[in-house]
């Protein structure tokens, strides 16, 4: 298995709800990462997990909250999200924290909010 | 301040002809890159890399130049197949340093190749 997989692929909720976006791989990788893509902008970093650590927060909103439970999940918890969050979350996993060997990416959620 | 830079916003080749397309950095601390390749709606596809103790990687169709001394780099795509045509985004690493694998993109170049 090379893929990471991400579910759904297509999320749409209102300012209020409480969503969660879910990111899976089982290449064995122990570094997992989200980025934010908005429309003809270039990934941006979100957050990095090493051994299901969280080890780098690029100063995201609280209303985004990632989790992830074990070496294979990796969860994105949104709640209060603004008209501006909507974008492609994209999840990636690489191989060794620190290294980008391997690094491969999902599909992506993409993520409307009215 | 952007670190990773792609200047052409967009590329058209005829198949068959040679495609290049360019990036340029600032941070002299990266010293690994990554060329993807996007379909919208979908996630980056992984094309090819480098590292900075080299100055050129070939895969197939693909090559990717390293310049350090310029901050430059270039994947050569040869030749080229309308297949090829999607957006290409540049990624650079700081492997040597505390970034934890986060990847900086530029821009992206959307390359349409013609039939």
């Amino acid at each position: 298995d090379t893929e990471v997989t991400q579910t759904p692929k297509h999320l749409v909720m209102g300012m209020t709800n409480k969503k969660s976006l879910k990111c899976e791989q089982h290449m064995g990788h122990r570094a997992m990462y989200w980025y934010k893509q908005k429309a003809k902008k270039p990934p941006e970093l979100m957050f990095v997990y090493s051994y299901e650590k969280l080890s780098i927060n690029e100063s995201v909103p609280s209303r985004f909250s990632p989790e992830c439970p074990n070496s294979s999940l990796l969860n994105l918890h949104l709640h209060a999200l603004q008209p501006e969050d909507s974008a492609l979350y994209l999840c990636a996993s690489s191989q060794v924290p620190g290294e980008v060997y391997g690094y491969t990416f999902g599909s992506g959620t993409r993520l409307t909010v009215v | 301040d952007q670190q990773v830079k792609q200047n052409s916003p967009s590329l058209s080749v005829q198949e068959g002809r040679i495609s290049i397309l360019n990036c340029d950095y600032t941070n002299s601390m990266f010293d690994y890159f990554l060329w993807y390749k996007k379909y919208p709606a979908e996630g980056p596809t992984f094309l090819i890399s480098i590292s900075s103790i080299k100055d050129k990687n070939e895969d197939g169709r693909f090559t990717v130049f390293l310049n350090k001394s310029a901050k430059h780099l270039s994947l050569h795509i040869v030749p080229s197949q309308p297949g090829d045509s999607a957006v290409y985004f540049c990624a650079a690493n700081n492997a040597g340093g505390t970034s934890y694998g986060k990847l900086t993109f530029g821009q992206g170049t959307i390359l349409t190749v013609h039939p």
